[in-house]
């Protein structure tokens, strides 16, 4: 079973301020990353599916980056708003039958 | 969009009782899967399905079965339910990436 960290566990900031967070994984067998969003009282949706070493992927505010060889992937939230407030769950992809092994997440907290 | 069902959002249930959770999918998705996510932990899988009648053990599958007699439908069984399954269970389904998921089911079990 894989071994996946992220850190840190919960984080509370100001609306307006940056953030980052990190997923870490063991760098053999690596085959993709995948980072959800999950709202409370939603289900969680996709955010990127992560393959190359130096992959960025962006979407709004919410950038990621990855290193395979490594084994580190950065999620970052420019200018955070209080509805990006979730946990954030990586979850690498890595060979027999196509399993994802999920992070504990991060919860991001941010206030007004 | 893909849509994914679970029956139920909150379930409450007694020791020993035979539980059903349902999942459904309307995108045609080969596999599904069953997880079940507690404080502290990630999404655990509890087991999933490739194909219709076909099921695989996931990390942690004691206590629970599985049915997958059509494709989109994947149902979680728990024989006899016991305090320490209570928990939140989320359903998903993939054809290639990423993962869609259900809301969830909160499950207690008194």
């Amino acid at each position: 079973i894989l071994n996946v960290e992220q850190s840190p566990q919960s984080l509370h900031v100001q609306e307006g301020d940056s953030t980052n967070f990190t997923c870490s994984f063991p760098s053999s067998n690596f085959y993709a990353l995948h980072w959800y969003r999950w709202e409370t009282a939603k289900s969680p949706e996709a955010l990127f599916v992560m393959t190359l070493n130096g992959d960025e992927k962006k979407k709004g505010r919410i950038s990621a980056t990855l290193n395979t060889k490594e084994g580190y992937s950065y999620l970052y939230i420019k200018g955070s708003q209080p509805e990006d407030s979730a946990t954030y769950l990586c979850a690498p992809f890595s060979g027999g039958y196509n399993k994802l092994i999920f992070g504990a997440g991060t919860r991001l907290a941010v206030h007004p | 969009d893909v849509k994914v069902t679970q029956s139920s959002r909150y379930l409450v249930k007694r020791t020993g009782e035979k539980v059903f959770l349902e999942c459904v999918q309307d995108m045609d998705h080969e596999n599904m899967f069953w997880y079940r996510q507690d404080p502290g932990l990630g999404l655990r899988l509890i087991y999933f399905s490739y194909d219709v009648k076909m099921k695989e053990k996931g990390d942690i599958p004691e206590g629970y079965s599985v049915s997958r007699e059509k494709k989109e439908r994947f149902s979680l069984i728990l024989e006899s339910a016991s305090t320490n399954q209570t928990s939140m269970y989320l359903c998903a389904s993939r054809q290639n990436q990423p993962q869609h998921f259900g809301d969830g089911t909160r499950l207690s079990i008194l």
